[in-house]
């Protein structure tokens, strides 16, 4: 079955990047689906940060634009996620998403709570 | 930006009550690109319903979707201990793809 699993540093400190990679499972990366981020801060909702396909095209949430960046790592069926100068304001649960045909968030993986703190 | 407004914020609720949940779009999601999700406490958002009303795999059919243009609705038929959680829309009919802020269905 399709599993995406988050992985990267569990607190960065402000200014600094916050960088993260979801590995896929189940299902090629390759396929006619975009895969996303999405983060949420604690107790609060969900923001789609971002969204890429396998040939490297990218959509960003304009809010965020202009500090992240997505990018895919066909060969080991990854694709990760830097958003910098962070702030308190980013610390969230983010989780990495498959968009079915790019539309809706068909799975998810399980979450990983970044926490920008010095 | 297309904004999605959910109520209530909470809905109290007995098992084996009907729950209705509303989002409203403040303008039209063409069409009915519309998906709904449950969230349970430190778990992942689960998918339920695409397209306004189609079921994802798996899911009960005590849940169902329904609405066009600015207003949608989803309900749970008769309250089940497990569907006590978050539930939030999404849509994806223009970007950047937004989510309603979410309403709690919590036991009475």
């Amino acid at each position: 079955q399709v599993q995406l699993q988050e992985s990267g540093p569990g607190l960065v400190k402000p200014s600094g990047t916050l960088s993260l990679t979801c590995s896929v499972s189940g299902v090629s990366i390759s396929s006619s689906n975009w895969w996303s981020w999405v983060r949420q801060p604690p107790g609060e909702g969900l923001e789609w940060i971002g969204q890429i396909y396998h040939n490297g095209t990218t959509t960003y949430n304009p809010s965020l634009k202009s500090r992240v960046t997505i990018s895919v790592d066909k060969s080991n069926s990854q694709f990760s996620m830097k958003l910098n100068s962070v702030t308190a304001a980013d610390t969230a649960v983010y989780y990495c998403a498959m968009l079915w045909f790019g539309e809706f968030f068909a799975y998810w993986g399980q979450g990983a709570l970044v926490t920008v703190s010095s | 930006d297309i904004v999605l407004t959910q109520s209530p914020g909470t809905l109290s609720l007995s098992p084996g009550e009907r729950a209705t949940l509303s989002c409203r779009a403040s303008q039209s999601v063409s069409s009915s690109l519309l998906a709904w999700y449950q969230q349970k406490p430190g778990q992942a958002p689960r998918l339920l319903i695409f397209g306004a009303s189609s079921r994802a795999t798996g899911i009960p059919d005590r849940f169902s979707g329904s609405g066009s243009g600015t207003d949608f609705t989803l309900t749970i038929s008769r309250l089940e201990p497990e569907d006590f959680a978050v539930y939030y829309c999404q849509q994806y009919s223009s970007s950047p793809k937004t989510f309603g802020q979410g309403t709690k269905v919590e036991i009475k």
